[in-house]
């Protein structure tokens, strides 16, 4: 079973700041990985898809990279609408812990 | 335009069983492993169980293996999920799921 690890749990920031969030995997997923945007309540939001593409209407401050066995989520300049908890899940399978991005 | 569109929750006794069912549209069902998720209040999403292209292979989480059984017939583009001995730590919102596309969900509740 392949292991996901997403880290950190918990991000304390403020509006503008650069937002990087880790994800690796204990086998080579190659890009199979999706980023999801949660909020209390409400469904989870597809972010990132294929490692790297985003998900038309998402915000441009919003990006992935990686593959193999270490992602990344990336929000380039924190607005308050993404204090937010965020996954990553590698396709059909297991999903990462979540980070809680809270306010700084 | 990928679909999926789930039915069949409820509310149901502990020890109870529910068959949930997927409608598949918009791509090619036959083509493509096929998931459920479930996410219980509060908690984050949790995987439960997946299915090769054409059935001939499942996988499941732990706490469901045994009782939870995954199939999909690729004729009715449908995927199902069968769920016996349900427990109280199974009420969830259950979505159907390829690779990174959604259904709207199916809540199911195991209450007395």
């Amino acid at each position: 079973d392949i292991q996901m690890t997403q880290s950190p749990s918990t991000l304390s920031a403020s509006v503008g700041d650069r937002v990087t969030i880790t994800c690796r995997t204990s086998q080579n997923i190659n890009d199979w990985l999706a980023w999801y945007q949660q909020k209390p309540g409400k469904a989870p939001k597809l972010l990132i898809y294929a490692a790297s593409r985003s998900e038309s209407g998402v915000p441009s401050r919003f990006s992935g990279s990686g593959s193999g066995t270490e992602f990344t989520l990336t929000i380039s300049s924190l607005q308050p609408d993404d204090f937010a908890t965020y996954y990553c899940h590698q396709y059909n399978r297991n999903f990462g812990g979540g980070t809680k991005v809270e306010i700084k | 335009e990928v679909q999926l569109v789930e039915s069949g929750g409820g509310l149901v006794q502990p020890g109870g069983s529910l068959r949930l069912s997927c409608a598949a549209s918009g791509f090619r069902f036959s083509g493509y492993w096929m998931s459920w998720v479930r996410q219980a209040p509060g908690k984050g999403p949790e995987w439960v169980a997946n299915i090769k292209e054409d059935g001939s292979a499942q996988n499941y989480v732990d706490s469901v293996r045994g009782r939870f059984t995954i199939s999909r017939d690729n004729a009715q583009n449908s995927l199902y999920l069968q769920m016996n001995s349900l427990r109280d730590e199974d009420t969830a919102v259950y979505y159907c799921v390829r690779n990174e596309a959604w259904g709207q969900g199916t809540v199911v509740t195991v209450s007395s």
